[in-house]
């Protein structure tokens, strides 16, 4: 049975700093993961997806690896601003179903 | 372009009574998820709609749960006989086939 986990469960980190919110996943038959953010009251927003063959991907200051065969991702955030502050979730699915599996999020919160 | 949109935005009803949530998707998106988010809890996977194949219901807690999807579009989830327990916050999200999920506001359910 798959379970993804998060660590840390919460963060707190001045302006400007450069973070990294990790995620890991106990099988590794994935077929692709995503990173999410979610705001209070809020639904969910797609960050990054990687596909299964994928190593990374890149958006602005984002970026998301993905290590299937240690079952690990790590979300990189550079230069971090107050706006980030939200939770961030990762979710994966696995090889034939598209079941998506979340981990119970890193709340983020970036002082100004 | 709209993005996914859910109604209500909030449902309180008293323990025992039916409820329905609606979730129209974006226009085009032959995928539709529903998921179930509690109170200090992760996203919980409900059931996943694409296309016309059979749903995949196998995240549904109870036979009180229904979902359906008439003509590839609007989907509505329906819970029988409610319970205090079903209080949460229900997300739907619809993509393209392994695109990014896109997920509306939700619905927040309260059963006294």
């Amino acid at each position: 049975k798959q379970e993804v986990t998060q660590i840390p469960a919460a963060l707190s980190v001045p302006e400007g700093e450069n973070l990294v919110l990790n995620c890991s996943f106990t099988d590794s038959a994935i077929y692709n993961l995503q990173w999410f953010r979610q705001d209070p009251g809020k639904g969910l927003t797609s960050l990054l997806l990687i596909q299964s063959s994928q190593r990374e991907q890149t958006s602005g200051r984002l970026n998301a690896s993905l290590d299937k065969s240690s079952g690990r991702s790590t979300l990189y955030i550079a230069a971090s601003q107050p706006g980030d502050s939200a939770t961030y979730l990762c979710a994966v699915t696995t090889s034939g179903t598209y079941k998506y599996i979340f981990g119970t999020g890193t709340r983020l919160k970036v002082l100004a | 372009g709209a993005g996914v949109s859910q109604s209500p935005s909030n449902k309180v009803t008293e323990k025992g009574k039916d409820v329905e949530l609606r979730c129209d998707p974006i226009s085009g998106h032959t995928a539709l998820y529903w998921y179930r988010q509690s109170l200090g809890q992760g996203l919980e996977f409900l059931i996943y709609f694409q296309g016309n194949s059979a749903p995949d219901k196998s995240g549904l807690p109870s036979d009180r749960f229904s979902a359906e999807r008439t003509g590839g579009s609007v989907s509505t989830l329906t819970i029988q006989r409610t319970q205090q327990e079903d209080s949460a916050v229900y997300l739907c999200a619809s993509s393209q086939y392994n695109q990014p999920q896109h997920f509306g506001d939700g619905t927040r359910l309260s059963i006294l």
